[in-house]
């Protein structure tokens, strides 16, 4: 079964300054790969998506990630942080009808 | 409808009460899934739905939870005899997964249920 790892419950950044959240997965068949967020008191928002073919992805709000199949690794990256990108953010793997989440990291920003 | 709408949005009881929190999906979604958010936790999963048969019920965390989904729409979440360790927030999501396209899950804003 699938499984993901996120690295780091809290990360805290200035804004302006790179945003790194980790994220490692483990699958038996070629993996779909997601990251969402989460706004206080909101439901889940996706923020972009791997599914084949470029392995780096570009999601809203100017964030990206970069699937590495050799590192099973799937972080999410963002050159340059912003107030309004507090949130928790959530890295998931999918194998058919099946997904899993992991724990979250919650992102914080200060000015 | 537009979005997932889960009701009610808010939900206090008292320990032993039964609760029902449902889920609206998106229309023509056919998979729909549970999972329950703790304080300072991740998302756990609960249960799926494929149409209304679920596949893996295997996330439920006891006895006292049920699901079920009629028409291949709406689905409710049972939790019987209420325990404050039930305190969570439940969020929902649906996909129209089909099989070899990916799995994006749209998410419900969840409903806060608090057991007293």
């Amino acid at each position: 079964a699938q499984s993901v790892t996120q690295l780091g419950s809290h990360v805290s950044v200035s804004e302006g300054a790179l945003v790194l959240l980790r994220c490692n997965y483990s699958s038996s068949v070629p993996p779909y790969l997601f990251w969402y967020v989460q706004y206080p008191n909101q439901g889940l928002q996706l923020l972009l998506k791997y599914t084949t073919g470029a392995t780096l992805v570009k999601g809203i709000n100017g964030f990206e990630a970069e699937f590495k199949k050799s590192e099973t690794s799937f972080h999410l990256t963002k050159p340059s942080a912003h107030m309004s990108d507090a949130a928790e953010y959530f890295c998931a793997v999918s194998e058919m009808c099946d997904m899993r989440f992991g724990a979250g990291t919650r992102l914080t920003v200060k000015p | 409808g537009a979005g997932v709408s889960q009701s009610p949005s808010n939900k206090v009881t008292e320990k032993g009460k039964d609760v029902e929190l449902r889920c609206d999906p998106i229309s023509g979604h056919t998979a729909l899934y549970w999972y329950r958010q703790s304080l300072g936790q991740g998302l756990e999963f609960l249960i799926y739905f494929q149409g209304n048969s679920a596949p893996d019920k295997s996330g439920l965390p006891s006895d006292r939870f049920s699901a079920e989904r009629t028409g291949g729409s709406v689905s409710t979440l049972t939790i019987q005899r209420t325990q404050q360790e039930d305190s969570a927030v439940y969020l929902c999501a649906s996909s129209q997964w089909d099989r070899g396209r990916e799995n994006i899950q749209y998410f419900g804003a969840g409903t806060r249920l608090s057991v007293l």
